[in-house]
């Protein structure tokens, strides 16, 4: 099975810097089956991004995706206030989905 | 816009059975979609827990197989998840979702774009 690693666990950064997140995983698999969610306390997780780099409906273009083979990244631009949250990766392959452990964004 | 909204019992006891439904609005379930459940233990990750399509096929994660069903009942626009043998290793945040499976271009995409709020089950004697 796919498992997927996310580093840093922690980001501490300030408002308007370049966030940089990355999820690895344990062998090559399609880009095509990558989504990026965010989560913010007591609230459901949000869709990002799929497809490692298409933006979901309504999401600020500040958040980007990209990465190919193992190794996928979700950039935030410029990081505004509401975006310190904990994001999660997603992998779907022969009928099974599986969430890497999250990074979480919090201020610096 | 598609809504989903879990219900059921907040409180299992240990061996029990654990049962939510999702209802959704905004949308049918008989809709060329495929519908999930997903849960978070408190203060920890996501784990994906199985899918259903419309016309009743699953998938399950192995982890959850030997104990988990999902159902869909088409006529209140509602699925559902049951839980055996449940543990306090069960308790969780369980959320419902749609779960999309998109052509585009020659490839499928895969991802969840509604969400429910959560419903928070704690197993407990």
């Amino acid at each position: 099975d796919i498992v997927l690693t996310q580093s840093p666990g922690t980001l501490s950064l300030s408002p308007g810097e370049r966030a940089t997140l990355s999820c690895r995983a344990s062998q090559r698999i399609s880009s095509n089956f990558v989504a990026w969610y965010q989560q913010k306390p007591g609230q459901a997780p949000r869709l990002l991004i799929y497809g490692a780099s298409s933006r979901f409906t309504g999401i600020p273009d500040r958040f980007s995706g990209s990465g190919s083979g193992t190794d996928f990244t979700l950039t935030i631009s410029r990081l505004e206030p509401e975006d310190f949250a904990v994001y999660y990766c997603q992998h779907y392959g022969t009928s099974l989905f599986t969430f890497g452990p999250g990074t979480k964004v919090d201020i610096k | 816009q598609v809504q989903l909204q879990e219900s059921g019992p907040g409180l299992v006891k240990p061996s029990g059975t654990l049962s939510l439904t999702c209802a959704v609005s905004g949308g049918s379930i008989s809709s060329l979609n495929w519908w999930t459940w997903v849960r978070q233990p408190p203060g920890k990750g996501l784990e994906w827990i199985g899918e259903i399509y419309h016309s009743g096929t699953t998938n399950y994660n192995p982890s959850l197989r030997s104990r988990v069903t999902i159902s869909l009942d088409n006529s209140k626009n509602q699925f559902s998840v049951s839980l055996n043998s449940v543990t306090a290793a069960d308790t969780a945040i369980y959320y419902c979702a749609r779960d999309v499976h998109y052509y585009r271009s020659g490839t499928y995409y895969y991802y969840f774009d509604y969400w429910g709020q959560g419903a928070l089950v704690t197993v407990s004697s």
